[in-house]
């Protein structure tokens, strides 16, 4: 069974670095294709942050580009979300999610506040 | 970025009705659709992808179709389980792109 666990602080300043890490446990990490980030604020529908896909390409969301980098540890099965210069629009539950054509994985879900 | 447009963004349905999700794209994404079912506290679920494919696991009732602009996520038979929010996400391009979502309530 395959499951995936989001980490990180609940709670971030405006202007500093929001930074989750995903732990992935029941398949190799190395078996998948895709290791991506989506999130979702309060009241609104899902947003995708950027995706680090096999071969170490990384795609991000244009509106967020700047601001992010996704990175993956085969050797921890974990990839992590960084996110700089936040602010209270940042404000979101954050999921992480990894799969491959024909079979995906999301985890639960981190809340994340950003706030003084 | 491919704007995606669903609709409706909320409905309210009684259990054993058939329920239809429409998801249109800005242009052209072939099949490269999928569909998503999420509940609070719960993880997202993927149901269909490659726009008509059932996701392993997935009940039959659920079911996918369209290619080129225009997708339907066709629930069959609703379950009490299956009052929750749909998402349609295409991976054609980057970045990929949600739409909006649909909610589906109790009537």
């Amino acid at each position: 069974h395959v499951h995936l666990q989001e980490s990180g602080p609940g709670l971030v300043k405006p202007s500093g670095t929001l930074s989750l890490t995903c732990t992935v446990s029941g398949v190799s990490i190395s078996s998948r294709n895709w290791w991506c980030w989506v999130r979702q604020s309060p009241g609104k529908g899902l947003e995708w942050i950027g995706e680090f896909y096999r071969g170490g390409i990384t795609n991000y969301n244009p509106s967020l580009k700047s601001r992010v980098t996704i990175s993956v540890d085969l050797s921890k099965s974990q990839f992590s979300l960084d996110l700089y210069s936040v602010t209270a629009a940042d404000t979101a539950l954050y999921f992480c999610a990894t799969g491959t054509v024909t079979d995906e994985s999301w985890g639960q879900g981190t809340l994340v506040t950003v706030s003084s | 970025d491919i704007q995606m447009t669903q609709s409706p963004s909320a409905m309210s349905a009684s259990v054993g009705d058939r329920v239809t999700i429409t998801c249109r794209a800005g242009q052209d994404i072939s099949n490269s659709l999928v569909w998503f079912q999420v509940k609070p506290g719960k993880v997202p679920q993927r149901l269909i992808y490659a726009a008509s494919i059932l996701q392993s696991g997935v009940p039959s009732r659920f079911s996918g179709s369209g290619s080129g602009t225009e997708f339907t996520l066709t629930i069959a038979s609703l379950q009490p389980e299956d009052f929750a929010t749909y998402y349609c996400l295409q991976y054609k391009s980057y970045p990929r792109t949600f739409g909006q979502g649909t909610k589906v309530e109790v009537k």
